[in-house]
């Protein structure tokens, strides 16, 4: 089935740090990718939508410039955190998806704790 | 995106079949029913999708009532491993954003 790659699945890094993490389809192209974050004992909340090859669309109350999204490639997404600060510690989970009427898949999660 | 209900949590014995229920009652008619799971400190994991014929894989079947407007998933034989939350979400097909809402935390117990 389709195999989605998320690098790393934990980082513990300074305040004021900035942080990325990355998402790659294995074995499919991904038209579009998406970033979720995640805090305890809540449901998984849409950050951002990236098609390859353009501008990130992001959700409401997210800020563009703190959470930089590129999608350089079918295969690739990156999302940097930056200047981290302890609020932004959270499990921040991506997702793939290819063209069609086909089910997003999701990586393993990354867990980002800021002292 | 259409929005959906879910009973917070349900028991299940191990064993038995595990029987989780959804409500979408506004769902359009280009909208499909996707169900994920998520295990504790893991990504979502996707089990099964349909738009209104039931489907069967297998991880589970899905049926959909004849209007749509609600849908149970089955796990036929449940296992300690099947504990997780389960995630019924409406989307329409092409490509559409997941919008997760709380799901129903599942608690198979031997």
């Amino acid at each position: 089935g389709a195999v989605v790659s998320q690098h790393p699945s934990r980082v513990i890094c300074k305040s004021g740090t900035s942080v990325k993490i990355e998402c790659r389809s294995l074995d499919f192209q991904a038209t579009t990718m998406f970033w979720y974050r995640q805090f305890p004992k809540q449901s998984l909340m849409l950050m951002a939508t990236s098609n390859e090859g353009s501008k990130a669309t992001y959700e409401q109350g997210v800020e563009k410039d703190k959470f930089l999204i590129n999608h350089a490639s079918l295969t690739l997404s990156t999302l940097t955190v930056t200047s981290a600060h302890p609020e932004d510690s959270s499990f921040y989970i991506c997702s793939a998806v290819g063209a069609g009427p086909k089910p997003q898949h999701f990586g393993d999660g990354t867990r980002l704790s800021i002292l | 995106d259409a929005k959906t209900t879910q009973p917070p949590s349900m028991d299940c014995a191990e064993g038995r079949a595990a029987n989780l229920p959804c409500n979408h009652s506004t769902i359009s008619g280009n909208e499909y029913v996707y169900w994920y799971r998520q295990i504790h400190s893991q990504g979502p994991q996707y089990i099964i999708h349909g738009l209104k014929n039931n489907e069967t894989n297998e991880m589970a079947s899905l049926i959909i009532t004849e209007d749509r407007k609600s849908s149970t998933l089955i796990l036929p034989h449940a296992t300690l491993r099947d504990t997780a939350v389960y995630y019924c979400i409406v989307r329409a097909g092409q490509g559409g954003k997941l919008i997760f809402g709380q799901g129903t935390e599942l608690s198979v117990k031997p």
